[in-house]
């Protein structure tokens, strides 16, 4: 089962480094972890993924529990183009993404 | 480079009707995967095709059915159309590379609408 779990909505001030969690405790040993985002009017944009340690690109970055139970993606200086639903997706299958209901970031200028 | 095209981006149609929609990958990719999103929820995987066979299928009735073409477009159809498939229809493609960490790159979607 591919089930993540991830608060609704949550708010950061822009410039600010914001934490979107993300609980994943069934996730089976072998799935990647994902994260898109979907800006207004637009498909999902892929953001990270990882497997176990830590990932970073020039998007975010990915931490990544010992236990693989949980995940946090970290956006280092929100921007208001950072204001999107942000999900954390797991998998179903090797290309079947499965994607909860995702998180609201609300930039505050 | 085009990204992954949908056509239409907008569609009414109304109960008991047939609908076809159309998506063309990125250039290079093979695999396109199908997703439903209804309003306020995350998307839902539909299919994936891989050289034109089905290489995955969500929980969707047989009512929706879809294939791809030699040149790795494809079409998604639904017939007997209900209210309930209003949504927004996202399709994605990626290379794949056979992993299980394919990054997917998605369209900006078919905005359905049932009446």
């Amino acid at each position: 089962d591919a089930k993540t779990t991830q608060p609704n909505s949550m708010e950061s001030n822009e410039e600010e480094p914001v934490h979107l969690p993300c609980n994943h405790s069934t996730i089976s040993g072998t799935d990647y972890i994902h994260w898109y985002r979907q800006l207004p009017s637009q498909g999902p944009e892929y953001v990270i993924h990882g497997l176990t340690s830590n990932v970073n690109n020039r998007m975010a970055s990915l931490a990544i529990a010992e236990d693989r139970k949980s995940s946090t993606l970290i956006l280092h200086r929100a921007t208001l183009r950072d204001a999107a639903v942000y999900y954390c997706v797991g998998q179903t299958g090797a290309n079947n993404l499965f994607f909860g209901t995702g998180t609201r970031l609300t930039v505050i200028p | 480079d085009a990204g992954v095209t949908q056509s239409p981006t907008h569609l009414i149609k109304t109960r008991g009707q047939q609908v076809t929609l159309r998506c063309s990958p990125i250039s290079g990719h093979k695999s396109v995967s199908w997703y439903q999103q209804v309003l306020g929820q995350g998307p839902q995987f539909i299919f994936q095709y891989y050289e034109k066979e089905e290489r995955g299928r969500g929980n969707f009735p047989d009512r929706f059915s879809a294939r791809q073409f030699p040149n790795y477009s494809s079409e998604l159809n639904v017939n007997a159309l209900l209210l309930g498939d209003s949504a927004l229809y996202l399709c994605a493609s990626s290379l794949p590379t056979g992993s299980r960490n394919e990054k997917l790159f998605f369209g900006s979607g078919t905005q359905l609408s049932v009446l």
